[in-house]
């Protein structure tokens, strides 16, 4: 089962554009993390945010988290070509061990 | 340097032919965990380990065994590999569950 889905899929923005890209999860959680993928490579970790924040900043990086929602969102304030890349919320839920990735939004932007 | 190695990259192997793809950190990491990737369903948890000789079942654990002897390894094992256990292979890990993980380059099995 699928804790976690992004939305959109795909989006495709202009160089200097905000993106902003969503994800919604299914049962309680200890922590909602995002990482970036560049096609096909690992995966590097953007930003963890726990259960009892409602917002975190990283650079030009905003994580929200709406728990009652079982939601979250990111966004990428002024978007460069190297941003371009698939992005994953990932959820550790509360009543175990295990970690749920979603299925990704695939983010272009273009010079 | 932080990392967080898989071995091989590329594999291409046959049905049934047992093979082990090896997972290393040099964190100190006590979480590691492995996924695969496929188009269109993301990343699904195989196996993790929270420590030592504690490891349990992800979300697909069927077809892959795995063993945490050393804090630092975490080999991935297929019996018996069949055609449906072609993908993308990711080893992590993390200080515990609740930090991020830092990934592997990813190892891309074929089966055939």
């Amino acid at each position: 089962s699928q804790q976690g889905e992004e939305d959109p899929q795909a989006l495709s923005i202009q160089e200097g554009e905000n993106a902003t890209m969503n994800c919604s999860y299914k049962t309680s959680i200890n922590n909602l993390q995002w990482y970036r993928q560049n096609s096909g490579r690992g995966l590097v970790h953007l930003i963890l945010i726990r259960s009892n924040e409602r917002e975190k900043h990283s650079g030009r990086l905003r994580v929200t988290l709406d728990t009652s929602k079982k939601s979250s969102s990111l966004l990428i304030t002024a978007s460069r070509a190297a941003d371009t890349a698939s992005y994953f919320c990932a959820t550790d839920v509360d009543t175990g061990n295990q970690f749920y990735f979603g299925t990704g939004t695939s983010l272009t932007v273009i010079p | 340097e932080a990392q967080v190695t898989q071995n091989p990259r590329y594999l291409i192997t046959v049905t049934g032919k047992k093979l082990t793809v090896t997972c290393s950190q040099n964190m100190n990491h006590e979480y590691m965990s492995w996924y695969r990737q496929d188009p269109g369903l993301g990343l699904r948890q195989i196996y993790y380990s929270m420590n030592v000789e504690v490891t349990d079942k992800g979300d697909v654990p069927e077809g892959y065994k795995v063993s945490r002897k050393e804090k630092r390894n975490f080999p991935l094992i297929l019996e018996s590999p069949s055609p449906n256990q072609t993908s993308l292979y990711f080893c992590a890990s993390s200080l515990t569950n609740d930090y991020e993980q830092y990934f592997g380059p990813g190892t891309r099995l074929t089966v055939t």
